[in-house]
């Protein structure tokens, strides 16, 4: 059973950039696509895009288009996630989330990471 | 995009009751080749990662109490929670993954009455 550990909270100026990672235990990261989600606070859930750690495969949600970059560090079975151009609008808690395949429910689940952006 | 809408954004049901959410889609999620709905049902408890009840539309997960149930085809579905509980209280999200871009709905608040 893969289990998904995500780094600690972060505190952001407006106009930064934040890099949040997401750890796999008790599997191979590679193998299973891993997508990023967010959550504003008090909102719903916000696919923000995935990577293919084996092919190194990504695809991003048209909103994150030009200031989200997933990439995998397959060595470490870990997944990163950096925003760049953080507005206030971007204070959320962030979720890793493992599937089977591209085009499968979301199996497993970080604990989230709390990123706030504020001046 | 997929657009996903789900309604009632809250509902407040009394313990033993039914609670019914719709969710809908704006293009249909069955893909013709296995014949699956690629819809899945999320409940997120306060300060919890959402978790699985339902996957496939009517695919309930091990463990998922058999008071929740799934229905629906297409574009239109339907989560059924047949007697609720009190650990029932939570928000629950509909999600396609038919599309390479995954989309959720915006979410059911279920409150106890």
């Amino acid at each position: 059973q893969v289990q998904l550990v995500q780094s600690g909270a972060e505190v952001k100026k407006p106009g930064s950039s934040v890099k949040v990672s997401c750890e796999a235990s008790g599997g191979i990261l590679s193998s299973y696509p891993i997508s990023w989600v967010r959550q504003a606070p008090g909102q719903g859930l916000e696919w923000m895009g995935r990577i293919i750690p084996m092919f190194d495969i990504t695809n991003y949600a048209q909103t994150f288009q030009d200031r989200l970059r997933i990439t995998a560090d397959k060595s470490t079975n870990t997944v990163y996630m950096e925003l760049t151009s953080l507005e206030s609008d971007d204070t959320a808690l962030y979720y890793c989330a493992k599937s089977f395949g591209e085009l499968f429910p979301f199996d497993s689940w970080g604990q989230g990471t709390l990123v706030t952006v504020s001046s | 995009d997929i657009v996903m809408t789900q309604s009632p954004d809250s509902l407040a049901v009394s313990l033993g009751e039914r609670a019914t959410i719709n969710c809908k889609s704006s293009q249909s999620v069955l893909y013709g080749s296995d014949n699956k709905n690629y819809l899945t049902w999320y409940q997120q408890k306060p300060r919890q990662p959402p978790k699985v009840l339902i996957s496939w539309a009517s695919t309930r997960e091990s463990g998922v109490p058999d008071r929740f149930s799934g229905s629906g085809s297409g574009t239109e579905f339907t989560l059924t929670i047949s007697s609720l509980q009190a650990e029932d209280v939570a928000v629950y999200y509909c999600q396609q993954h038919y599309s390479s871009t995954i989309t959720f709905g915006g979410g059911t608040k279920v409150e106890i009455k």
